[in-house]
């Protein structure tokens, strides 16, 4: 049975520090992998999705890397801010509609 | 530039009650999917939907229906509410298979 653990729960850094979030996952047989970020009471924002046979994916601050043998991929911020505060799910999709979300990793930047 | 949107976005219930959760989406996506979230898990899909007039079981559907009878448009159905299904309840939508999911903001619905 696939799980997925995001860890730590929580998370907090100064202005300025580059960080990286983890996600781990049990079985490598995965399709795909997608971060999240979740502000308090709103949904999920998609930030980045990894197909199965990718190592990264680049957006802005933002790079996530995908290792399917070790069952991990990190989220990595460059020169976090304030407006980085939330909190950042990952999600594997293991094939059809089976898609195993972690607890997420609750981050607050501080000014 | 609506995307997802669910109503109602909070609701108290009492034991025993009947409520609908809607959720439309306007990109015309074909897939549609409710997930409910609790503290300290991750999200758990309930019942999904592959295009009009279809559902399906999700990993925890007891309790719940749903209804897709326009494209646009997933219902879910709780018929006799129970405290346990107090939770935070998400709507998705996406294009495809292993395509990014778009997700509402939620309904916030306790039951007492």
């Amino acid at each position: 049975k696939q799980e997925v653990t995001q860890i730590p729960a929580a998370l907090s850094v100064p202005e300025g520090e580059n960080l990286v979030l983890n996600c781990s996952f049990t079985d490598s047989a995965i399709y795909n992998l997608q971060w999240f970020r979740q502000d308090p009471g709103k949904g999920l924002t998609s930030l980045l999705l990894i197909q199965s046979s990718q190592r990264e994916q680049t957006s802005g601050r933002l790079n996530a890397s995908l290792d399917k043998s070790s069952g991990r991929s990190t989220l990595y911020i460059a020169a976090s801010q304030p407006g980085d505060s939330a909190t950042y799910l990952c999600a594997v999709n293991t094939g059809g509609f089976k898609t195993i979300f972690g607890a997420g990793t609750r981050l607050f930047v501080k000014a | 530039n609506a995307g997802v949107t669910q109503t109602p976005k909070f609701r108290v219930l009492k034991t025993g009650q009947s409520m609908t959760l809607l959720c439309a989406q306007d990109m015309n996506h074909e897939y549609m999917y409710w997930y409910r979230q609790d503290p300290g898990m991750g999200l758990r899909l309930i019942h999904y939907s592959v295009g009009e007039g279809t559902t399906a079981k999700g990993e925890v559907p007891d309790g719940y229906n749903v209804s897709r009878l326009k494209k646009q448009n997933f219902l879910l159905g709780l018929e006799s509410a129970a405290p346990s299904q107090t939770s935070v309840y998400f709507c998705a939508s996406s294009y495809g298979l292993g395509q990014p999911q778009h997700f509402g903001d939620g309904t916030r619905l306790s039951i007492l």
